[in-house]
């Protein structure tokens, strides 16, 4: 079965300073890996996927997550914080194919400005 | 890219009556759409994969009697809540996948319906 674990239901950065949201997943199979991010009341956007090739992977509006097996890590970082980034953030695992995601239990973003 | 409509986005309604969601691949054709509900500042779990036709695989705990789930055509999913509850008010969202051949497509998500039932 597969799982993830997302360290820090919320995480505050001020505006400008680098995010990093936290992301452990657990699979029996080789993982393909999303990060999702919801605005309020709305359905999740696609940020960006690892499925093969190239470990770091680069999204939209700046993201970016890197892949790393030995540590079963999937964390998501941008440089500089936005406040139009402040939203929650789900990583989620699937076993490719036609199958469901699986939802770590999210990080709400908070930006200070 | 892939768009997915779901109808209504807010839906108020009286205990004991139903309520029907719909999901909608825009500009694809998806022979599979999942449903997922998600609690107040929870993530998202799986309710039911919906198969064009065919029946519903719903996950444990789910009640296959009381979400109802019809998907007729390649486009078109719905999910009926019958007999609603207050415990049944949530957020629910659709997803569907554009399948490409390769195993990498992420799914894409409807904007999500906002049931509460009074």
């Amino acid at each position: 079965a597969q799982s993830v674990t997302q360290l820090g239901s919320h995480v505050s950065v001020s505006e400008g300073a680098l995010v990093l949201l936290r992301c452990n997943y657990s699979s029996s199979v080789p993982p393909y890996l999303f990060w999702y991010v919801q605005y309020p009341n709305q359905g999740l956007q696609l940020l960006l996927k690892y499925t093969t090739g190239a470990t770091l992977v680069k999204g939209i509006n700046g993201f970016e997550a890197e892949f790393k097996k030995s540590e079963t890590s999937f964390h998501l970082t941008k440089p500089s914080a936005h406040m139009s980034d402040a939203a929650e953030y789900f990583c989620a695992v699937s076993e490719g194919g036609n199958t469901p995601l699986v939802f770590g239990k999210g990080t709400r973003l908070s930006v200070i400005a | 890219g892939a768009v997915v409509s779901q109808h209504p986005s807010r839906v108020i309604c009286k205990s004991g009556t139903s309520v029907k969601i719909e999901c909608r691949s825009l500009d694809f054709q998806a022979t599979t759409m999942f449903w997922y509900r998600q609690f107040p500042k929870q993530s998202l779990m799986l309710m039911a994969t919906s198969n064009e036709g065919s029946k519903a695989t719903y996950e444990q705990g789910v009640e296959k009697d009381k979400f109802l789930i019809n998907h007729a055509s390649l486009t078109l999913s719905t999910l009926t809540v019958t007999s609603a509850h207050p415990e049944d008010s949530s957020f629910y969202i659709c997803s569907a996948r554009v399948l490409t051949g390769a195993e990498n497509s992420p799914l894409h998500f409807g904007n999500g319906t906002r049931l509460t039932v009074t």
